[in-house]
This record gives structure tokens, sequence and C-alpha cells, in this order.
């Protein structure tokens, strides 16, 4: 079974423009998740989206949004980026909306030059 | 605030040697409580979940344990491949599905 995948791997962008982050979930999860997990900071809860809605978000500001497609994969968007938003994101994935553990992706390392 | 402390920072083990790492947390609510053990620059791998005081988990040479207050994760005759950063991550009742990690355990297994 294939675990959750993420894309790119890598990405270095300039302060002020925007990254996109794209995520594919656990076959028959509906539930993803974004965190940050930035140098010294540890693992930060970002996005949670169930069925195509946001249900909760963590504390970052309204530059951070993203989005959830029909067949469950999801999309992070940082708009202009600062350098402080370097950092390992992370995606998990998992089944429905209740209680449980969560699979997390290999992560998609942003630079922000 | 949901809250989850865990140490020590690290830990040096020579092969063989076992130990216990601990995670504290002070939520309201808890709704269960997760273990996760990440190499680096890779996403963290699932371990164990617990959910109640009293609870235990194993896998190989690791045991998760559960109490009102703490877990821990016991780690007996380590080998270098145990070497990792574990994490302790917690899910409660008022924040909904999201995981509040702690900081992590970095342990160094030698041969």
């Amino acid at each position: 079974e294939a675990g959750v995948t993420q894309s790119p791997t890598h990405l270095i962008k300039t302060r002020g423009q925007q990254a996109t982050l794209r995520c594919s979930p656990i076959s028959g999860h509906t539930s993803v998740y974004w965190y940050q997990q930035a140098l010294g900071l540890g693992l930060q809860f970002l996005l949670w989206y169930d069925e195509g809605e946001e249900r909760n978000r963590g504390n970052f500001p309204p530059r951070f949004s993203g989005r959830q497609f029909p067949n469950y994969s999801s999309e992070l968007n940082v708009n202009a980026l600062e350098l402080e938003d370097s950092a390992l994101y992370l995606c998990a994935s998992s089944w429905g909306s209740g209680l449980g553990e969560q699979y997390f992706g290999p992560g998609t390392r942003l630079t922000v030059t | 605030e949901d809250q989850v402390t865990q140490s020590p920072e690290a830990l040096r083990l020579q092969e063989g040697e076992s130990s216990s790492l601990n995670c504290s947390y002070t939520v309201s609510g808890l709704r269960g409580l997760f273990w996760y053990r990440q190499d680096p620059g890779k996403g963290p791998e699932f371990l164990f979940t617990l959910y109640s005081a009293g609870e235990e988990k194993e896998k190989e040479r690791l045991k998760a344990t559960l109490t009102k207050k703490e877990s821990f994760l016991h780690i007996t005759a380590p080998k270098p491949e145990d070497s990792a950063t574990y994490l302790c991550a917690v899910q409660a009742g008022a924040a909904g599905n999201k995981l509040t990690f702690g900081g992590g355990t970095r342990v160094l297994v030698k041969p």
C-alpha cells in the first residue's frame, strides 16, 4: 500500500514569492493535515481538511492557505514568503474525521532566500 | 492550551543499554497519545497509539506506557538502528483532530 506522497521534495523561493506544496493521502483516507517543522520549533499544526472542507486551523497568518480536492489530495499555498517560512512542511492523512493516528509523508523542504 | 514536554532532549546509549524516554502532558480531555520515530530529513513514522491510563503497547525493542499525566517509551537492549528522534503527540478534546507535539528526544545508540 502506497504511503502519503508529497511534492516537490525541495523548493527554493525568494522572499515575497508564493509557494505551492502538494500532498496525496493514503488510499481511503479522507482527512489531510499540514504541519510545519521549523528548526528549533518542533512540529506545529497548520491546517486540517476533511471531505473538501477546512476543519481546523493552527496559529498561522492567513497567507497560509490550502484546499482539498475531490480525490482527497491537498495543496498548501504560502503567499508573500518570509525568511522564517523556511521549514520542512509535512502532510499527514488519517481515516475519516475521527480519533486516530495520522500517517506522515516525507515532507517538502522549503527554503526562502 | 495543550502542552507536551519531552525529556531528556538528547540521550546517548551504548548498544544494549536500556533506557526510558518521558512525555508529560497537560491537556483538557485526552483523546489519544501517539509516539512517532523521525529520522533526519524524513517524515515521522507512526509507532504507537495509547488511549487510556494503564494501557501498554509493544513493538520489537520498544514499549510505550501511559498514566494520567505522562507516557514512557522504554527502549530495551537498543541497537544502532534505533538511533532517531522520538516524538510524542496528543489529541485532546477541545482541539479537534490536530496533534500537539513535544520537542522530541534525540536518541543516539553507539555500537
